[in-house]
């Protein structure tokens, strides 16, 4: 499965939009992306997940650009409870398992 | 609620010492995976069962092993306990592969 790279940590102010980027150049034509995150010590939530359209689901929306090569998870009116750790996973579609890096590290802020 | 559910939720224990952790998967999904998370180490892969047959393994360890039974319920066995197991267990089950519903977790403390 491919290699996601995805910044340590990033702010967002309460009520504004939280654009959380992943990148996965490596990414091949089977691979869907996945989002997932985990608020502190809970288990993982899974959020969207696409391949190459553009999705939309009643928690966020997944951009996704042309080449595939990266990505972009939106949560378009963040709050305080979604602080967490987002990550972002590479899997091929009905193989493999989800193998969860580092992730980002959201903090939204009153 | 992800509709898994993991007992005990806590589990105090002493170095070689075994213990089992259980998962009651949603209703319907055949598949169940384990998951250990230490603060070190992240969130790793251990193994996946699929309708009571071993699917994949990631890294589990030889003194652990898990099973999975004719009613799905799963269970993972750890024995000759270290300190260094101490972690959570995440629990995971699914229908469709990638879209996992986590349990809240087993914390293991071994001291």
């Amino acid at each position: 499965d491919a290699k996601t790279t995805q910044p340590p940590s990033m702010d967002c102010a309460e009520g504004r939009a939280a654009n959380l980027p992943c990148n996965h150049s490596t990414i091949s034509g089977n691979e869907y992306v996945y989002w997932y995150r985990q608020i502190h010590s809970q288990g993982p939530q899974y959020i969207i997940h696409g391949l190459k359209n553009n999705e939309t689901n009643e928690m966020a929306s997944l951009i996704i650009t042309e080449d595939r090569k990266s990505s972009t998870l939106i949560l378009p009116h963040a709050t305080l409870r979604d602080t967490a750790v987002y990550y972002c996973i590479a899997l091929a579609g009905s193989q493999g398992n989800l193998i969860f890096g580092k992730g980002t590290k959201l903090s939204v802020k009153p | 609620d992800s509709g898994v559910t993991q007992t005990p939720k806590h589990l105090i224990t002493a170095t070689g010492q075994r213990v089992t952790l259980r998962c009651s998967p949603r209703s319907g999904d055949l598949s169940v995976y384990w998951y250990q998370q230490s603060l070190d180490q992240g969130l790793q892969f251990l193994i996946q069962y699929y309708n009571g047959e071993e699917r994949a393994k990631g890294n589990i360890l030889e003194r652990f092993s898990a099973q999975q039974f004719p009613d799905l319920h799963s269970e993972l066995n750890l024995s000759s306990l270290e300190l260094g197991d101490s972690a959570l267990y995440f629990c995971a089950s699914s229908v469709l592969a990638g879209e996992l519903f986590f349990g809240e977790g087993s914390r293991l403390t071994v001291l």
